[in-house]
């Protein structure tokens, strides 16, 4: 069964520094996400992506995130300069039709 | 605007057991809901959806959900509950799309479900 990949499965970086999260959504989806989960708390809305670019973003997602979908395939949240609140769980999800499905996140620490 | 909302942070159940898992909702419009599972350490699962016809719809692992127009409910249920049952579990809507965009999914705070032996 077809499925949503993430890499790394953990990131540890400093404050300030840019790091960059990786997504493979499964392979006939049009609809792409970004969503996070801060320890403890509801999983929330980033970023919607579709035909190659952003058609919705929250409040979260400021000018210190990017996506990209570089090559077809990968599907990329850049955070250009990380904050301590930016410690959190990131999801990565694509649909098709109707439902969405989660890859198995990317824990970022920021020290 | 469109939201959820799950009234119990936990649900403890002997196992054989009914589970109930209760999500209430809130949205203009014909909602699209959602039901989603988190096992420790790991992403989301799709569960199951409504979107329009039966009321009853049935899911993964033996799960089912009532939608209920007249009390704004999507209520997660289950006949006899399994200890590996135990998770955190998701009430979501799909929010209105602007542009292309679908609509991303509005969730609840999460239910977290013990079934004991």
């Amino acid at each position: 069964e077809p499925e949503v990949t993430q890499t790394p499965s953990h990131q540890v970086t400093q404050m300030g520094q840019e790091v960059i999260l990786r997504c493979v959504p499964i392979s006939n989806h049009l609809y792409f996400y970004w969503y996070r989960q801060i320890l403890g708390q509801k999983v929330e809305f980033l970023v919607s992506f579709y035909n190659n670019e952003i058609s919705e973003k929250s409040e979260i997602f400021d000018d210190q995130f990017s996506v990209e979908r570089p090559d077809g395939s990968n599907f990329t949240l850049k955070i250009r300069s990380t904050k301590l609140e930016d410690s959190a769980m990131y999801f990565c999800a694509s649909s098709g039709l109707v439902e969405q499905y989660f890859g198995p996140g990317t824990r970022l620490t920021v020290t | 605007a469109q939201s959820v909302a799950q009234p119990e942070d936990q649900v403890n159940v002997a196992e054989g057991n009914p589970l109930t898992v209760k999500c209430t909702y809130s949205v203009s419009g014909n909602p699209y809901l959602f039901w989603y599972v988190q096992y420790p350490n790991r992403g989301l699962q799709f569960l199951l959806k409504y979107i329009t016809g039966d009321n009853l719809v049935k899911g993964s692992y033996g799960f089912e959900a009532e939608f209920n127009k007249s009390q704004t409910s999507f209520h997660l249920k289950k006949p006899s509950a399994l200890v590996s049952d135990s998770a955190l579990y998701f009430c979501a809507v799909r929010d209105k799309g602007y542009g292309g965009s679908q609509g991303n999914l509005i969730f609840g705070k999460g239910t977290k479900l013990s079934v004991k032996p």
